[in-house]
C-alpha cells in the first residue's frame, strides 16, 4: 500500500520561529510535491523537486524554502514563520512521467501566533 | 490560476441518491482528474480520464469528459454517508503542475 506521511498532523508555532515540514514517501517516486490550503483559495502549489537536490517554484513560494538530500524526504522550511502561514499544508507524490496521479500525505495544520 | 472549476460548490443530499459534481477547465488538457479530500485530512485520487476517453467507470464513481465543452463530470450513485467529503477535479497546466479547482462539498444525509 503507498504511502506518504508527514511529521505532524498539528503544529502550532510563534512568530519568528524557523519551522520544519517533514515529508516522506515509500514508492520511490521521483516527483515531490508541497502545497498550502486555504478556504476560498484551494490548494496552490509552493514548491516541487523531480529528483533529489533539484527543486522548482511554485505559484507561492515567498518565504517558503525546501531541501531534498534524499529521494524519499521532501522538507518544507518557513525561514521566519508568520501569521499568515496559518494554513493546512499537504505534501504529495508522483512518478516522474508527465501527467501522473499524485498520492497526498494527512496533511499538516499549522498555526503561526 | 485554476485549470479547474467546480459547481456546485456545496451538495447536499439525502443517502441512496445520486450525486452529480461538474468541473470546467481552461486550456486543453492531457487527462483530467478527480480527488475526495475528506474534512482535515489529505486528497486521495479517485479516477482519471484521459483526453480520448469519455467516459470511465470505478465502482460507483462515473466520470465523463466533454473536451469540446471542456467540461468533466463526476457522478455517484447510491450515495452513502461515507461519501461525505469534498470533490476536488485538477488538470495539468504543463507536464507536471496539478492544478487543481475549488472543490465541490458534498453532504451526504442519513
Amino acid at each position: 500500500d503507498v504511502k506518504v506521511t508527514q511529521s505532524s498532523r498539528y503544529l502550532v508555532k510563534r512568530t519568528g520561529e524557523k519551522v520544519f515540514l517533514e515529508c516522506v514517501q515509500d514508492m520511490d517516486h521521483e516527483n515531490m510535491f508541497w502545497y498550502r490550503q486555504d478556504p476560498g483559495l484551494g490548494l496552490r502549489l509552493i514548491y516541487f523537486s523531480y529528483d533529489v537536490k533539484m527543486k522548482e517554484k511554485g505559484d507561492i513560494p515567498e518565504g517558503y524554502s525546501v531541501s531534498r538530500e534524499k529521494k524519499e524526504r521532501f522538507s518544507l522550511i518557513l525561514e521566519s514563520a508568520s501569521t499568515n502561514q496559518t494554513s493546512m499544508y499537504l505534501c504529495a507524490s508522483s512518478l516522474l512521467a508527465a501527467y501522473n496521479e499524485q498520492f497526498f500525505g494527512p496533511g499538516t495544520r499549522l498555526t503561526v501566533l | 490560476s485554476q485549470q479547474g472549476e467546480e459547481d456546485p460548490q456545496a451538495l447536499s443530499i439525502q443517502e441512496g441518491e445520486n450525486a452529480t459534481m461538474n468541473c470546467s477547465y481552461k486550456t486543453s488538457i492531457n487527462n483530467l482528474q478527480w480527488y475526495r479530500q475528506n474534512s482535515g485530512r489529505g486528497l486521495v485520487h479517485l479516477i482519471l480520464i484521459r483526453s480520448n476517453e469519455r467516459e470511465k467507470h470505478s465502482g460507483r464513481l462515473r466520470v465523463t469528459l466533454d473536451t469540446s465543452k471542456k467540461s468533466s463530470s463526476l457522478l455517484i450513485t447510491a450515495s452513502r454517508a461515507a461519501d461525505t467529503a469534498s470533490y476536488f477535479c485538477a488538470a495539468y497546466q504543463g507536464a507536471q503542475k496539478l492544478v487543481f479547482g475549488q472543490g465541490t462539498r458534498l453532504t451526504i444525509n442519513p
